[in-house]
């Protein structure tokens, strides 16, 4: 069965830099999550997106946006990336709010 | 402020015994929680849920028990195998927004043959 999808699996980018990462939702899946896991760290929350538009927002900075695209595809942008940045980014997608399916992740290193 | 604990950061257990992980969390307003299971490299991957409206929920040799008043979840694993070894991560989240799950900071069970 197909799986959510998520590209790159890793990036390396440096300090003030820009990264854009993606999310293919399994079909006909409806909503998208942005999950941030830092070293050592729990999963949070950033931020899902339902049909398009956002509906819930969690501990994701303002230099992070994010969207989800009319083929119900999602990117999280990131400008002016940190060191702190570094982390694992876990996209997960739902059909109406039922059980959550994670993507392998993107690993992003912050030099 | 975690709101979601898991106080014991690993668990070693022989095979064919029962794996017991357990979670506790602080938010009154979580009626909604979940066990995750996590191999390096990959997604968190969904094992078991439970309501709030119940204290018991059996997939398997997978069953997890909740107590409200403890504010306290359990995850049971009987009989626990080797390809059980993996990060288990518990989560909550309210009704109102089913996907915004809280995590704990995981527990790593290893199995031993």
């Amino acid at each position: 069965a197909a799986g959510v999808i998520q590209s790159p699996r890793h990036l390396i980018k440096e300090k003030r830099e820009t990264a854009t990462l993606k999310c293919y939702p399994i079909p006909r899946h409806d909503t998208v999550y942005w999950y941030q896991q830092g070293p050592g760290q729990d999963p949070q929350f950033l931020i899902s997106f339902y049909e398009k538009m956002q509906s819930d927002k969690g501990s994701i900075p303002d230099r992070f946006s994010a969207q989800q695209f009319s083929d119900y595809h999602s990117e999280l942008n990131m400008s002016s990336l940190e060191l702190g940045d570094s982390a694992l980014y876990f996209c997960a997608s739902s059909f109406g709010g039922g059980k959550l399916f994670f993507g392998s992740g993107t690993q992003l290193s912050v030099l | 402020d975690q709101q979601v604990k898991q106080n014991s950061p690993s668990l070693s257990v022989q095979e064919g015994r029962i794996s017991i992980l357990n979670c506790d969390y602080t938010n009154s307003m979580f009626d909604y929680f979940l066990w995750y299971k996590k191999y390096p490299a990959e997604g968190p991957t969904f094992l078991i849920s439970i309501s709030s409206i119940k204290d018991k929920n059996e997939d398997g040799r997978f069953t997890v028990f909740l107590n409200k008043s403890a504010k306290h979840l359990s995850l049971h694993i009987v009989p626990s195998q080797p390809g059980d070894s993996a990060v288990y991560f518990c989560a909550a989240s309210e009704s109102t927004s089913y996907g915004k799950l809280t995590f704990g900071q995981g527990t790593i069970l290893t199995v031993h043959p």
